[in-house]
């Protein structure tokens, strides 16, 4: 069954800790995606990369890292240096970064931080 | 940079009401455009979306949207709405040339039954 997971769905994480949303995918994508949602305001781009060993800074990349170690895994971790993190995120994956590619997406990770 | 205006925040209609959704960008060079679902509780996924050629472009479900590129508008319509098609809505924007897509804020539908 060939798709995009997303794991947990819901993460709590303590004010000044480090956390690490997974992203895992299995359709053979070259390109990968993290996107935050926020109410009123659609999904923006955290990072994305368009192949194994790069990725480059989407809109809101402050206070986010990430890496690309392997084609089918593409790790978020949210730092302390992020000053509101809580929200919803989104992984998404295409076949390559031809802008015509549709994008398939995972079905979210819930962070919270108390 | 670009972006996307979604300017039906809140959509209520009753079922077999036909149905438009707005969508503007603003980019003046050649776009791809994409229209996304996510139906409660399940991921987002692909509607329709247009690259070149016939403005008017068909996806699943029924929807169809139109490309008016001198207004920079991509509208997403649908004749006869139903009780199924309850879900938010996004219109996405991504330049020719580019690598970022861009989404506007989405519209939340509810269908009446």
């Amino acid at each position: 069954d060939g798709g995009i997971t997303q794991s947990p769905k819901y993460l709590f994480r303590k004010e000044g800790q480090n956390v690490t949303l997974s992203c895992e995918q299995n359709l053979n994508h070259d390109a990968m995606y993290w996107y935050r949602q926020d109410p009123g305001q659609g999904l923006r781009l955290i990072y994305y990369s368009q192949i194994v060993n790069d990725f480059q800074k989407g809109d809101i990349a402050e206070g986010y890292s990430v890496s690309r170690e392997k084609k089918e895994s593409f790790p978020l971790t949210v730092t302390s240096a992020q000053k509101n993190p809580t929200a919803f995120y989104l992984c998404a994956s295409s076949i390559g970064p031809d802008s015509r590619e549709t994008q398939y997406f995972g079905p979210g990770t819930r962070l919270l931080v108390l | 940079a670009q972006s996307v205006s979604q300017h039906n925040h809140h959509v209520i209609l009753s079922e077999a009401a036909s149905l438009e959704l707005g969508c503007n960008y603003s980019y003046g060079g050649t776009v791809n455009l994409f229209w996304y679902v996510q139906y409660p509780g399940q991921h987002l996924q692909l509607l329709l979306k247009y690259f070149s050629g016939d403005p008017l472009v068909k996806g699943i479900k029924g929807f169809e949207a139109e490309f008016i590129k001198s207004k920079f508008s991509f509208n997403l319509r649908k004749p006869s709405v139903q009780w199924s098609d309850t879900a938010e809505y996004f219109c996405a924007v991504r330049a020719n040339t580019g690598n970022q897509f861009y989404f506007g804020t989405g519209t939340s539908l509810t269908v009446i039954p």
